[in-house]
């Protein structure tokens, strides 16, 4: 069964430093979504992707926060200097539209650990 | 701001049991319900997915909606000890594309 895949699945960082977390959709998959989740937290909406541009950003997603498509595989969220309280786990969805009908699916995450 | 309360847990049933979570929104314009299986340290994983008032079955879960009541729920059957997990309910509506995620039921099945 077709998956979402992210890399890496684990990534520590210093304080202040840029990270770039990657995700490739189904590759069907016409809508692309980042969510995160603090430790012993709820799962929180990011941003969503459509068409090359963005469709919805949360408040969480400020200045520091970049979404892009390089090619037409890959999917990335770049935080540009990171927090400590950037730690937590990313997750990447895609669906399959943008009809709210449509389920989303989750890849592994990559958990950002930020010292 | 979408709200999405969920029944506090955790919540223990035996092995063979029936495990019922339940979960209330906020947003009137939410157009689909699904609920996600979250093990410890792990991903959202679809498990059910329901559009309209009533219910609907898939294997040992069934789903039930409300939508006058705003009012989803999710009935584990003949529980095994594999069910053990959090479980996430997630509205979206019908003008946007983003969940928004209650804080979980962690169900524990006890063997």
């Amino acid at each position: 069964e077709p998956e979402v895949t992210q890399t890496p699945s684990h990534q520590v960082t210093q304080m202040g430093q840029e990270v770039i977390l990657r995700c490739v959709p189904i590759s069907n998959h016409l809508y692309f979504y980042w969510y995160r989740q603090i430790l012993g937290q709820k799962v929180e909406f990011l941003v969503s992707f459509y068409n090359n541009e963005i469709s919805e950003k949360s408040e969480i997603f400020d200045d520091q926060f970049s979404v892009e498509r390089p090619d037409g595989s890959n999917f990335t969220l770049k935080i540009r200097s990171t927090k400590l309280e950037d730690s937590a786990m990313y997750f990447c969805a895609s669906s399959l539209d943008r009809a709210s009908n449509q389920p989303q699916h989750f890849g592994d995450g990559t958990r950002l650990s930020i010292l | 701001q979408k709200e999405v309360e969920q029944n506090s847990g955790p919540l223990s049933v035996p092995e063979g049991a029936i495990a019922s979570l339940n979960c209330t929104y906020s947003d009137r314009v939410s157009q689909s319900f699904f609920w996600y299986r979250q093990y410890s340290g792990k991903s959202p994983e679809l498990i059910m997915s329901i559009y309209s008032n009533g219910d609907k079955e898939d294997g040992r879960f069934t789903a039930q909606l409300n939508k006058a009541s705003q009012y989803v729920s999710l009935l584990i059957r003949d529980s095994q000890p594999s069910d053990s997990a959090t479980y996430l309910c997630a509205p979206i509506g019908s003008n946007d594309y983003k969940l928004s995620f209650g804080a979980g039921t962690t169900v524990t099945v006890r063997a």
